[in-house]
């Protein structure tokens, strides 16, 4: 089994839309974990840090479901400018981080 | 802002030569580490330091060998290049606790073409 599995998408939604995408994990001793944007031809910048069980910033919510480890990556009144490749990856203590191969979501007008 | 800094953002090479990629951050970050990403392939670790004059292979290192004489540098070298060394190459720093790493900052890549 990968580290890390994500649907590589695309995910084709239009303007408004709530989307929701899945990043599944082996390792169950992950601690913490993060969400990676990444646009095209552009690197990886970090856009959010999950410590706990979630976390909420604007219009982005990451959750964390430890017994079933997974991570989601929710984002509601998507914009166009949201429309990028989405990395999760876990933070595993004294290890390197993982990158997942990215789900990648375009938001149509 | 942690800034981390690659010397070229374009390259085009001759296979054989020998090639340097550079890498400078500016945060007294302890870690730097050296990816290649290709597409469908995600991102892959070469090599990494934790520290001055130490470093570890990553994933691929064969074809590549690392430098880092200073805390702020960490240089990648393609000993000779070849045409499947034809790349985006990332270079990242981070400071690690406990907790394990605060994030990676990247630089803004470097796309390698070798001809």
């Amino acid at each position: 089994r990968k580290e890390v599995e994500q649907d590589p998408g695309p995910f084709n939604v239009p303007e408004g839309a709530t989307v929701a995408f899945n990043c599944t994990y082996s390792n169950s001793a992950s601690q913490s974990f993060f969400w990676y944007r990444q646009d095209c031809r552009k690197e990886p910048k970090l856009l959010m840090s999950v410590y706990s069980s979630g976390n909420e910033d604007g219009r982005f919510t990451a959750q964390l479901n430890r017994a079933s480890q997974y991570i989601s990556l929710l984002i509601r009144d998507s914009k166009l400018s949201d429309s990028a490749t989405y990395l999760c990856v876990p933070n595993n203590a004294g290890n390197m981080l993982t990158f997942g191969g990215g789900t990648r979501l375009m938001v149509k007008p | 802002d942690v800034k981390v800094t690659q010397s070229s953002r374009y390259l085009v090479k001759r296979t054989g030569e020998k090639v340097f990629l550079e890498c400078v951050q500016d945060m007294d970050h302890e870690n730097m580490f050296w990816y290649r990403q290709d597409p469908g392939l995600g991102l892959r670790l070469i090599y990494f330091s934790y520290d001055v004059k130490m470093k570890e292979k990553g994933d691929i290192p064969e074809g590549y060998s690392v430098s880092r004489e200073k805390k702020e540098r960490f240089s990648l070298i393609l000993e000779s290049a070849s045409t499947n060394q034809t790349s985006m190459y990332l270079c990242a720093s981070s400071l690690e606790g406990a907790q394990g790493h605060y994030g990676y900052t990247f630089g803004s890549g470097t796309r390698l073409t070798v001809v």
